[in-house]
């Protein structure tokens, strides 16, 4: 298994540029979450989801969109890049059912910078 | 609100030396406790968790007791290796909500 992946690693957008970082999962996993993380801080939730179709906003949705039509992609959207998205962008992904202590599983991380 | 807060870092020891990474938590519910590391260039992964009060997590000699008297879930380590330079997570997931909540994390570096 190949886990949870991220493409790309790294990218740089100017002001105002549009792009959509992808990840997909091989586990079968039903959850799937986009996180980012900025210097010296923890992760922050953006979005997540619990199954294709369902999506919902985490701690920081602003700026950003999702879509989950299968199982295995979860792809996140930038819109209108700002310096304030500059940032790195963490996948995860858990199998959960209801009373469980779910493991997320996290990808390898997209590292964007807005110029 | 639910936090995490982890001892600042960086922490530096020499290879051998004990471990200890303070991690105290605040929750509005019961939560899970989690350790997660990042080695360089990589992901985030599950080092260690535990579930309850009294619980003890532990894996690749890592430990950390789940003590709810002081709402804490500190990380150690007897003997550490230069392989074990990475940054580690504290987080916390509140039983029926779907995000964790992490620390700002701590970074350790193991010198020979």
């Amino acid at each position: 298994n190949a886990g949870v992946t991220q493409t790309p690693k790294f990218r740089i957008l100017k002001i105002g540029q549009s792009m959509t970082l992808q990840c997909t999962q091989d586990m079968n996993h039903n959850y799937m979450y986009w996180y980012r993380q900025d210097p010296g801080m923890g992760l922050k939730l953006i979005y997540y989801s619990v199954g294709a179709g369902i999506t919902d906003k985490g701690e920081v949705p602003n700026g950003y969109n999702v879509s989950r039509s299968t199982t295995e992609d979860f792809p996140l959207r930038l819109e209108l890049a700002a310096p304030s998205q500059t940032s790195v962008y963490f996948c995860a992904s858990s199998y959960s059912t209801s009373g469980a202590v779910d493991t997320q599983y996290f990808g390898p991380g997209t590292r964007l910078t807005v110029l | 609100g639910d936090s995490v807060t982890q001892m600042e870092g960086p922490v530096t020891l020499s290879e051998e030396a004990f471990l200890t990474i303070n991690c105290t938590y605040t929750a509005t519910g019961y939560p899970s406790l989690f350790w997660y590391v990042q080695y360089p260039g990589e992901g985030l992964q599950l080092l260690l968790k535990a579930t309850k009060a009294d619980d003890k997590g532990s894996n690749k000699g890592f430990e950390a007791t789940y003590r709810k008297e002081t709402t804490s879930f500190h990380l150690e380590k007897g003997s550490v290796q230069v392989s074990d330079s990475a940054v580690y997570f504290c987080a916390l997931k509140i039983q029926g909500a779907q995000k964790l909540v992490f620390g700002q994390g701590t970074r350790l570096t193991i010198n020979p």
